[in-house]
């Protein structure tokens, strides 16, 4: 089965702080995915990228930036962290192709923001 | 237009009886129609898809319909049981594209 692991799990961090997440997958997905999940707004995308080197804002991007130094792993950088960014945040990887993109997730990180 | 709308947002259902979620989409390219399910504090998971030269899938209880004219696509979940109660997500996907687009979620409650 796909594997993302997604670090930290947990964090609590103080507003203007630097905050980074983390994402590392096996598959060899060339697409990798940062989504934040709120209640009543889903699964909003935030940053993605198709390769190594590459990184693509979403849908809300503003506040966030993104890093994808090799094929497995994409990071999350919250440069100056505010409380509206406490959230649950999904890394995923997946590979479009002309038949379909399935996604697979990480586990998640809650970050929460004072 | 690239949004896909997704209702109920909350569904509550007596176990043993069926539920349906219906998801709308706009870009009539789209080609691929994943649904995944999140339990309570997890993530989500893929539970069937459905791709766009079929009109209806059947899994294990879970029934997908497509119709492209009316670029609608449902789940229905039969004979539901308690560890049906999460979250579930469509999505829409046009071919080779990177984004994959969700519906916001249907909270399902399967009433003992």
């Amino acid at each position: 089965e796909a594997a993302v692991t997604q670090s930290p799990r947990n964090k609590v961090a103080v507003t203007g702080g630097k905050v980074t997440l983390s994402c590392n997958q096996t598959n060899n997905h060339n697409n990798m995915y940062w989504y934040r999940q709120d209640t009543g707004h889903g699964l909003r995308l935030i940053h993605y990228s198709y390769g190594a080197g590459s990184t693509e804002k979403g849908d809300i991007p503003d506040g966030y930036k993104a890093s994808r130094p090799s094929q497995e792993n994409f990071s999350l950088i919250l440069e100056l962290a505010t409380p509206s960014q406490t959230s649950v945040y999904f890394c995923a990887s997946g590979d479009a192709t002309d038949s379909g993109n399935t996604l697979y997730f990480g586990e998640g990180s809650r970050l929460i923001v004072v | 237009g690239e949004q896909v709308e997704q209702l109920p947002s909350i569904l509550r259902v007596q176990e043993g009886s069926s539920a349906s979620i219906n998801c709308t989409y706009e870009n009539s390219a789209s080609n691929y129609f994943p649904w995944y399910k999140q339990e309570p504090g997890e993530n989500p998971k893929l539970i069937i898809d459905i791709r766009s030269n079929m009109e209806r899938k059947q899994t294990q209880g879970l029934i997908v319909l497509l119709d492209k004219k009316a670029k609608r696509f449902s789940l229905h979940i039969t004979d539901t049981q308690p560890g049906d109660s999460a979250m579930y997500f469509c999505a829409a996907h046009r071919p080779n594209a990177y984004k994959v687009i969700f519906g916001k979620g249907t909270h399902l409650h399967v009433l003992p």
